[in-house]
């Protein structure tokens, strides 16, 4: 089956800590996103991939940091100058870079890591 | 700057009765598309249905439609025959080149 797996479910941290979520897809495809969920909120993006070892700032960058080696990995690093970690991190991909392809934008989304600081 | 509006935090139905979640937006780009998508208590987003600013007629996908009035920069979602699985969050989307938004959400309880 295809689909996008992140790991782990949940995320228990140390203040001063950096620690990488991982996300990957099979489903091939071009474009994969980083998205940070707070209680009662919507999603805010933080970083977003078009290609291989290529990515690009979102609205929330800082305190962030990615890469992506292959087109099925998007790792995301949360680094300890992140003031306020705890939060659900939800990793998508999409066929095409969003707003570029119609339908074809559409973003599928993993699981979720549910990260805490303590 | 794009924004999304979804001014019911929370609503009700009844089983099998059809609803109807708000969603407005504000964006200068002519090309855009909405999106909704569900969110379980699971935490994982499940993409529902699309609508292209350009396309004539409304979308549907099964129970799921959208009521799309370009010219008030609305774009409603009509669940019909609502189920108990249904209850959830709804979160409205807009993407145009180079941006995406989503909306705050709107939580929504099916009652038996």
């Amino acid at each position: 089956d295809g689909g996008i797996t992140q790991s782990p479910k949940y995320l228990f941290r140390k203040e001063g800590q950096n620690v990488t979520l991982s996300c990957e897809q099979n489903l091939n495809h071009d474009a994969m996103y980083w998205y940070r969920q707070d209680p009662g909120q919507g999603l805010r993006l933080i970083y977003y991939s078009q290609i291989v070892n290529d990515f690009q700032k979102g609205d929330i960058a800082e305190g962030y940091s990615v890469s992506r080696e292959k087109k099925e990995s998007f790792p995301l690093t949360v680094t300890s100058a992140q003031k306020n970690p705890t939060a659900f991190y939800l990793c998508a991909s999409s066929p095409f870079l969003y707003g570029t392809s119609g339908v074809k934008d559409t973003q599928y989304f993993g699981p979720g890591t549910r990260l805490t600081v303590l | 700057a794009q924004k999304i509006t979804q001014t019911q935090p929370g609503m009700f139905v009844q089983e099998k009765e059809a609803v109807t979640l708000d969603c407005t937006y504000d964006t200068s780009d002519p090309s855009y598309g909405l999106f909704w998508y569900k969110q379980p208590s699971s935490g994982e987003m499940i993409f529902l249905i699309y609508q292209g600013s350009y396309d004539q007629q409304n979308a549907t996908e099964g129970r799921y439609s959208l009521n799309f009035q370009k010219a008030r920069k609305s774009a409603n979602l009509v669940i019909s025959a609502s189920q108990l699985g249904d209850s959830a969050m709804y979160f409205c989307a807009v993407t145009s080149y180079d941006k995406v938004i989503f909306g705050p959400g709107t939580s929504l309880s099916v009652i038996p």
